[in-house]
């Protein structure tokens, strides 16, 4: 059964620091995604990483994959307050074989609430 | 608005009652999936369907539980006899069939079993 762990599940920073959320999978797989999801309201796609080594950017968010570790890090740089919300790293359950025979369901990380404090 | 629809927003229901939620996905999408999300936890797979057909089905999906997609185009899920541990937020998602593309999702449907 895949497994997929973020932390830390909490993370109070200050406006303007810099800080990385780690998403640890316990499966192979090349299929990661990053949301967005602010309180109340639905998930926000942030990133589709696809390959070992991808890396990409989007304003003050970086994400990258290692699928030999099976770690996604997301990097925050120079927190602002508007980033607050929390957010989940999911794992594609793709078949190994490539076949395009599975489900693709995305199985989710527990969250990472992020506060960015003034 | 073209993205994933979900109706209704909220819903209040006594236990033991039967409840229906309807999921409207993009329109090119042909892989519709319903997960379930409680109060801080990440959405839970529950199932999906490949165009009409229902391909998998989670063991969270108890025999109280089920969803059709006749058409092929929009899905319900129906919870019959409520249950206080049903209370959750359900989330409809749809994607294309390629597998390099996201899952959008939906609003949700926010379930409060009293």
């Amino acid at each position: 059964e895949l497994k997929v762990e973020q932390n830390p599940l909490f993370l109070s920073m200050q406006e303007g620091k810099n800080y990385t959320i780690y998403c640890n999978y316990s499966t192979t797989s090349d299929r990661l995604y990053w949301y967005r999801q602010d309180p109340g309201k639905s998930l926000e796609s942030l990133f589709v990483l696809l390959s070992n080594g991808a890396v990409k950017q989007e304003g003050r968010l970086m994400a990258s994959l290692d699928t030999k570790a099976r770690l996604s890090t997301l990097h925050i740089t120079a927190a602002v307050h508007d980033l607050s919300a929390t957010y989940f790293c999911a794992v594609d359950n793709n078949p190994l074989n490539g076949s395009g025979a599975g489900s693709y369901q995305l199985t989710f990380g527990k969250g990472t609430k992020l506060s960015v404090i003034p | 608005d073209t993205g994933v629809s979900q109706n209704p927003r909220h819903k209040i229901t006594k236990r033991g009652q039967n409840v229906t939620f309807r999921c409207d996905p993009i329109s090119e999408h042909n892989r519709l999936y319903w997960y379930r999300q409680t109060l801080g936890q990440g959405p839970e797979f529950l199932t999906y369907f490949q165009n009409e057909a229902q391909l998998e089905k989670s063991r969270l999906l108890s025999d109280r539980f089920s969803a059709e997609r006749p058409k092929g185009s929009f899905s319900t899920l129906e919870i019959q006899r409520t249950e206080q541990g049903d209370s959750a937020m359900y989330l409809c998602a749809s994607r294309k069939s390629d597998s390099n593309t996201e899952a959008f999702f939906g609003q949700g449907t926010r379930l409060t079993v009293v």
